[in-house]
């Protein structure tokens, strides 16, 4: 398995920007989960979905956050309009639901809003 | 308000000491998990413990996990350079849900 697979790696765009991330869990996982990391606030869980539906969004930051999953193999987070404040490291992670082995994640999503 | 909180978060040591990780959570979970993650790269699981009591070892990294006092601790012996890196735990507060939440990570350097 090619395990959690995220693109690009690296991103820079202008603020103001749209920026699309995209994911594709590993088959067979049904828990999908995109998560933010910077130096001040660590990790945080920004929406997750279980068999392709959104269950918790509350961590989305604002409006300018959107996610989708339109089927099991692939899922987006997009922000639009970009700003400054967005530059992190995002990380989308997948799980079978009832295992007992945490976590997969991606390799991240680098992105930078200049 | 749920919360994962680890001590130290950060921890500088000598090659072949021992020092110890501890994580803190507030509520009732019997699932605890630990991922190491080096600058730049990836998270990567390290152990899952499952119940109250449970140790697992791997190299010179043991974790164990008492749901009682709600605390874990991942202990380091005879520390190597390889082993510096940040190192995070997660608990599965809501069972069932699958939602994990980290605590801060602990970034270990160990120096020669």
């Amino acid at each position: 398995d090619a395990g959690v697979i995220q693109s690009p790696r690296h991103e820079v765009t202008e603020m103001g920007q749209e920026v699309t991330l995209r994911c594709k869990p590993i088959s067979g996982h049904d828990y999908l989960f995109w998560y933010r990391q910077t130096m001040m606030r660590g990790l945080e869980l920004l929406i997750y979905f279980n068999n392709n539906v959104p269950i918790d969004d509350s961590g989305m930051p604002e409006d300018r956050f959107s996610a989708k999953m339109p089927n099991a193999s692939f899922s987006t987070l997009k922000i639009q309009p970009s700003e400054p404040r967005d530059s992190a490291v995002y990380f989308c992670a997948s799980i079978k639901g009832g295992g007992h082995y945490g976590y997969t994640f991606g390799s991240g999503t680098r992105l930078t809003v200049v | 308000e749920l919360k994962v909180e680890q001590n130290p978060l950060f921890l500088s040591m000598q090659e072949g000491k021992n020092y110890t990780i501890y994580c803190n959570y507030s509520t009732t979970s019997d699932r605890l998990y630990w991922y190491r993650q080096d600058p730049g790269k990836s998270l990567e699981s390290l152990f899952v413990l499952l119940s109250n009591g449970a140790v697992k070892q791997e190299g010179r990294l043991m974790a164990s996990l008492d749901t009682k006092a709600r605390l874990s601790t991942l202990h380091i012996t005879a520390a190597v350079h390889d082993l510096s890196a940040t190192y995070f735990c997660a608990v599965d507060l809501i069972q069932g849900a699958q939602k994990l939440v980290f605590g801060q990570g602990t970034r270990l350097t160990i120096n020669p």
